[in-house]
């Protein structure tokens, strides 16, 4: 099956400082890829949509200028969290799927991130 | 939006029962999977199920597109099956790939 690579898994930081996210697809090319955010003992949330050689799509209520996202091949995105602050704490995990009209999406195995 | 609902929200077993997960849904849809997402966070792809149903080992999942409802069958459960499971959907309307998930239900196995 597709395999889609996330690093790190965790990352600790101080308040005020950018952590840098990474996403590959190892198999396969992926035109889009998704970032979402997941909160302790809940659902995950969509974030943005990654468009490779374009702007990412955010949804609403996500800041764009706070989550920089990036896709500059077909096989790798990264999300980028400026200043962090302790409420950016959080499980990040981002997702891809194999061919522009594929449904199925296949998951990284995420990034724990903590701000102190 | 959509809205997807997952039932039971909790679910405690002894190793060796059986269980059925419920997830319903409040439109139709052109994607439907059930994944499991294990004590490390890694999401794991269970079933593509639009419609119909299908099996894999000691798991099966049916979904009936009409009624707007899917079903994750669990049989002989281990210890390993502990974990969420999601139910993540794609409206029919909405890009590929653009998911909306349940709440999940948490399966806890016991020996």
């Amino acid at each position: 099956g597709a395999v889609v690579s996330q690093h790190p898994s965790r990352v600790i930081c101080k308040s005020g400082t950018s952590v840098k996210i990474e996403c590959r697809s190892l198999d396969f090319q992926a035109t889009t890829m998704f970032w979402y955010r997941q909160f302790p003992k809940k659902s995950l949330m969509l974030m943005a949509t990654s468009n490779e050689g374009s702007k990412a799509t955010y949804e609403q209520g996500v800041e764009k200028d706070k989550f920089l996202i990036n896709h500059a091949s077909l096989t790798l995105s990264t999300l980028t969290v400026t200043s962090a602050h302790p409420e950016d704490s959080s499980f990040y995990i981002c997702s891809a799927r194999p061919g522009q009209f594929n449904e199925k999406l296949f998951f990284g195995s995420g990034t724990q991130l903590s701000v102190l | 939006g959509i809205q997807v609902e997952q039932s039971p929200p909790d679910l405690i077993l002894q190793e060796g029962a059986n269980s059925t997960l419920r997830c319903n849904f409040s439109d139709s849809v052109n994607n439907l999977q059930w994944f499991h997402q294990n004590p490390w966070g890694q999401l794991i792809n269970l079933f593509y199920i639009p419609s119909g149903t299908k099996q894999n080992g000691r798991l099966s999942a049916t979904t009936v597109a009409t009624e707007r409802y899917s079903l994750l069958y669990i049989s002989s459960s281990q210890t390993t099956d502990s974990g969420v499971y999601f139910c993540a959907v794609r409206a029919g309307g909405t890009s590929y790939g653009k998911l909306t998930f349940g709440q999940g239900t948490i399966l806890t196995v016991h020996p």
